[in-house]
């Protein structure tokens, strides 16, 4: 599975738009980038997924670049309750019915704290 | 309420003692996964069943195991604790093997002292 670098921390306000960006330089032509969020003593919850261009969800959008080199998770108006650990994971997610097995490697993730 | 359930919620035992933490999948998932959560070592992956079978292992201990019964529940056993084995135990679950949107259950929290 292809490393990913993101930033440790990341602080902003209620109502702002915050833009998480994840760095994936070795992403091979299958994976696919996805994104999780975890509150404290919490298991982690996907958000969103995205292959290239740009998805977006109810929750958040993810764009991606044609070099599918970085992808950026974006979180309109946060709240304080956005605050939390947000990761990003590249790999193949197999629904092609590949042989990935699906499971997923977590880096450090970036700790977002929404203040008032 | 992702519909993964765990049990116990909270586990408090001594260096050298056995435990068995015990997961739920979602309804109509095949695929489980164990991660262990320790605040030195982040979210990992410990081990992965799919139907029955063990598809995947990670950064699972000898001391440890796991099984997947017909009836799709995991169980994770945990022997011979050690005072590091403290942390959050998560399964998740997803309807196939290789789909990279897995549901996490709430997790167990064990304390070894």
């Amino acid at each position: 599975l292809a490393k990913t670098t993101q930033p440790i921390s990341m602080d902003s306000y209620e109502g702002q738009e915050v833009n998480i960006t994840c760095s994936h330089n070795n992403i091979a032509t299958n994976d696919y980038i996805t994104w999780y969020q975890q509150f404290p003593s919490q298991g982690p919850r996907f958000i969103i997924q995205g292959y290239k261009t740009k998805v977006t969800n109810e929750v958040a959008s993810l764009f991606i670049p044609a070099d599918r080199k970085s992808s950026t998770l974006s979180l309109p108006r946060v709240s304080l309750s956005d605050t939390a650990v947000y990761y990003c994971l590249v790999g193949d997610t197999g629904r092609g019915g590949s042989s990935n097995t699906g499971k997923l490697i977590f880096g450090q993730g970036t700790t977002l704290q929404v203040k008032p | 309420d992702s519909g993964v359930t765990q049990t116990p919620k909270h586990l408090i035992t001594a260096t050298g003692q056995r435990v068995t933490l015990r997961c739920s999948p979602r309804s109509g998932d095949l695929s489980v996964y164990w991660y262990q959560q320790s605040l030195d070592q982040g979210l990992q992956f410990l081990i992965q069943y799919y139907n029955g079978e063990e598809r995947a292992k990670g950064n699972i201990l000898e001391r440890f195991s796991a099984q997947q019964f017909p009836d799709l529940h995991s169980e994770l056993n945990l022997s011979s604790l050690e005072l590091g084995d403290s942390a959050l135990y998560f399964c998740a679950s997803s309807p196939r093997a290789g789909f990279n949107e897995q549901f996490f259950g709430p997790g167990t929290r064990l304390t070894v002292l």
